[in-house]
Parts: C-alpha cells; structure tokens; sequence
C-alpha cells in the first residue's frame, strides 16, 4: 500500500506570498492532519480534516487554511509568508474509526523556505 | 495543555541499551506514541501505549504509567542505523486526533 504523498517536496518563497501544499493520504484514510516542524519549536499541530470537515484547529493564526477533498486528498494555504513561516511541512493520515485511537502516519513533508 | 519533557540528547554505544524517558501532564489522556525521525525524514511509528505496563517490539519496547504521567522507550543492542531523534507525543480525549510532541531526544550511536 502506498504511504502518504505530498508535493512538492521542496518550495522557496518570498514573504508575502502565498502557497498551497499538497497531501494524498494512504489509500482508505479518511483523517488528514497537518504539522508544522521547526527547530526552535518542534512539531506543533496546524489542523485535522475529517470527511471534508475541520475538526481540530492548533494554535496558529488565520494565514493558515486547508481544505479536504471528497478523495481525502488535502491542501493547507499560508497567506502572506513570513519569514518564520520557513518550516518543514508534514501531513499524516489515519484511519480514524469513532471512538478508537488510530496511528498517524507521516507523509515526507514539504520544506518551504521563506526569503 | 500537554506539556511533555524528554532529554534533549543521549549518546551510547553500538550494542548497548538505552532508555528515553518522557512525562507528560495527565489530564486528559488518551494515549502515548513514539516516533522515530532520520535528520531530514517524517517521523516514523514506533510504538503506541495506551495501557499501563510494557509493549515489546523486537528490539524496541515502550512501558507506560498513566498514573504517574510517565513513559519510555527501550531501544536494545543498538545498532549506527537506530542514531535518530526520538519523538514522544501524547493525545488527548478532548483533542481528537491531535498529537502534541515533546521536543525529541537526538541519540548518537558510536562504534
């Protein structure tokens, strides 16, 4: 079974600009959730998707949307790139059954660099 | 929120056994993962405990006390390819599938 996929893989940019990124979850995953990895603040969670829906949102401000697909498929938008915006990107998927704890696994991320 | 603490940085040597400790708030719990995380690669499942006591995994087990809000993870006859940053990250019942990360511990294998 295929693991997650997102593109690109790499994205350089200039502040102010926006970008979209990409996330195909493992085949059968409804869950999406997005991560944003930096190294002063680690791994700190954006938002989960489920069935088209928001269901989580962390603590990041409004520059920082996504959307799911009726596929599962998931896009995150960043707004006005700041340069603190440079990260590496990940997507994880589940499986997501109610009530039950699933395992996220993580897609090989996207490194956005701001300049 | 879920503040998890786990040692920045461990070394040890090719063969030997080492212990990552994690503690975390908890209110809340609903579970304890590890993820393992190659410099410049997605982290990668470990092992998931929910459960108090010992889940063993070939060379790598992981133990849990929920009540003392503790955890760790065993990585045993240690080989140069297990050097990574090891990630715990706990979830919590009001959070749905949201995973909050300590801050990883980098273990250096030397030969």
């Amino acid at each position: 079974k295929a693991g997650v996929t997102q593109t690109p893989r790499y994205l350089i940019k200039t502040r102010g600009q926006q970008v979209t990124l990409s996330c195909s979850p493992i085949s059968g995953h409804r869950s999406v959730s997005w991560y944003q990895q930096t190294p002063g603040q680690g791994l700190q969670f954006l938002f989960e998707y489920f069935s088209e829906t928001q269901r989580n949102k962390g603590n990041f401000p409004g520059r920082f949307s996504g959307r799911q697909f009726s596929n599962s498929r998931s896009e995150m938008n960043v707004s006005t790139l700041e340069l603190g915006d440079s990260a590496l990107y990940l997507c994880a998927s589940s499986f997501k059954t109610s009530g039950r704890t699933d395992t996220q696994y993580f897609g090989p991320g996207t490194r956005l660099t701001v300049l | 929120g879920q503040n998890i603490d786990q040692p920045t940085e461990m070394t040890a040597t090719e063969g030997a056994i080492v212990q990552i400790n994690c503690t975390y708030q908890t209110s809340g719990f609903n579970g304890l993962f590890w993820y393992q995380q190659h410099a410049g690669e997605a982290p990668t499942f470990l092992s998931y405990n929910v459960l108090d006591g010992l889940e063993e995994k070939g060379r790598f087990s992981s133990f849990l006390s929920r009540s003392k809000g503790y955890s760790y993870l065993l990585l045993k006859e240690l080989q140069m390819k297990d050097s990574a940053s090891y990630l715990c990250a706990t979830m919590i019942k009001a959070a749905g599938n949201k995973l909050t990360f300590g801050g990883g511990t980098r273990v250096l294998v030397k030969p």
